[in-house]
This record gives C-alpha cells, sequence and structure tokens, in this order.
C-alpha cells in the first residue's frame, strides 16, 4: 500500500514564527501536492511538484512555499505564520503523468495564536 | 469558470437507508471525476474514478457513481448505508491533459443514524 505520512498531527504555533510541514510518501511517486482544508471551502491547492527541485503554484500560494530536495520528501513552509493560515493542511501524492489518483496522508491541524 | 458544486452540506440517514449524494461540475470538456471520503481523523481515501467507458462505476465499500454527461454530474451512490460510512464525502475533476490540479467540491458531511 501506498504511504503518505505527515510529521505531526497537531501542532500549534505563535503568530510570526516559521513553521516546517514535513510529508514523506513511500511509493516512488513523481507527483506531491500541498492542501489545505477549511470548512466549507473544501481542499485548495497550496502547491504542487512533478519532480525533485520542481514546483508549481496552486490556487492559493501567498504565504506559504514548498521545498523538494528528495523525491520522497515535500516540505510546506510558512515563512512568517498568522492566524489566518489556522487550518488543516493535507499532503498527497500521485504516480507519474497519467496517473491522477492521488494518495492522501492524514494531515496536519496547524493552530496559529 | 471550472467549478465542483456539491449541494448537500450536510446529509443524515437512517442505517440500512439508500444514499445519494450530488456532484455537478463545469468544466470545458470532460474532466476525468473522482469521489473521495475522509473519515473523522483522517486524510481522503479514493472511493471510485470515471475516465471513460461504462458511465455506472463500481467502487469500495458498496458504492457506485453513475457520469451523466447531459447533466455534468457524477452522483454517488449506495443501496444501503451503514453506520461506518459516517464521513466527509468530497467530489473532484482533474483534467484530461496538461496540469495535474484537482478541483474539490466543499464536501457533504454524511451522519448516519443508527
Amino acid at each position: 500500500d501506498v504511504k503518505v505520512t505527515q510529521s505531526s498531527r497537531y501542532l500549534v504555533k505563535r503568530t510570526g514564527e516559521k513553521v516546517f510541514l514535513e510529508c514523506v510518501q513511500d511509493m516512488d511517486h513523481e507527483n506531491m501536492f500541498w492542501y489545505r482544508q477549511d470548512p466549507g471551502l473544501g481542499l485548495r491547492l497550496i502547491y504542487f511538484s512533478y519532480d525533485v527541485k520542481m514546483k508549481e503554484k496552486g490556487d492559493i500560494p501567498e504565504g506559504y512555499s514548498v521545498s523538494r530536495e528528495k523525491k520522497e520528501r515535500f516540505s510546506l513552509i510558512l515563512e512568517s505564520a498568522s492566524t489566518n493560515q489556522t487550518s488543516m493542511y493535507l499532503c498527497a501524492s500521485s504516480l507519474g503523468q497519467g496517473a491522477l489518483e492521488q494518495y492522501f496522508g492524514p494531515g496536519t491541524r496547524l493552530t496559529v495564536t | 469558470a471550472q467549478s465542483v458544486t456539491q449541494p448537500d452540506i450536510h446529509i443524515t440517514v437512517s442505517e440500512g437507508a439508500s444514499l445519494e449524494l450530488r456532484c455537478n461540475y463545469s468544466y470545458g470538456a470532460t474532466p476525468y471525476l473522482f469521489w473521495y471520503v475522509q473519515s473523522p481523523g483522517q486524510g481522503l481515501q479514493l472511493l471510485l474514478k470515471y475516465f471513460s467507458g461504462d458511465t455506472l462505476v463500481q467502487g469500495i465499500k458498496g458504492f457506485e457513481a453513475e457520469f451523466k454527461r447531459s447533466q455534468s454530474s457524477f452522483n454517488l451512490r449506495k443501496p444501503s448505508v451503514h453506520w461506518s460510512d459516517a464521513a466527509e464525502y468530497f467530489c473532484a475533476v482533474a483534467p484530461r491533459s496538461g496540469t495535474y490540479k484537482y478541483i474539490f467540491g466543499t464536501g457533504t458531511r454524511l451522519k448516519v443514524l443508527a
């Protein structure tokens, strides 16, 4: 089975802190994604990566950056956390081009106070 | 604009009753179509997908969905709901070429009464 793991299930940070959310997949997938999930808004794509060191902005990239130095790991970075970034963050991965099924991690619930 | 609409935010059904969750999409061409389920505290799990061919698609956990091109719909159904089906359900679409970007609906939360 594909496994996508996220470094923390729950995280509490203060406004202005730099926050790192880590995601690791174990199935050699090319593509990795970071989503934000908010009630009533569904899932919104923040960034995705289709190869090591390659990234593309999603629908809501403002206030976020990403890093993909190794194929299995995709990090989401909040440079200066703000209260409006309190949310559930979901990581996903999928196999190469044409294989569209995405596999999701359990999520990180981030609270910024 | 491309969009996915799940008109029902909450649905409550009794255990053993049938279920239909609605999904409509607005897209330039017929996209790939998906249904995902999210149990409390969990990530999303794929229930089923439609790429082409038979418009009635079977998925896991006894779910099925029917693609209707004329109505731009992809409704999810289950003949008899179990208490363990209580979860949030998301419809999603993705383009047949180009980017890998999904567009998700806002979700339908299902409550099952014993």
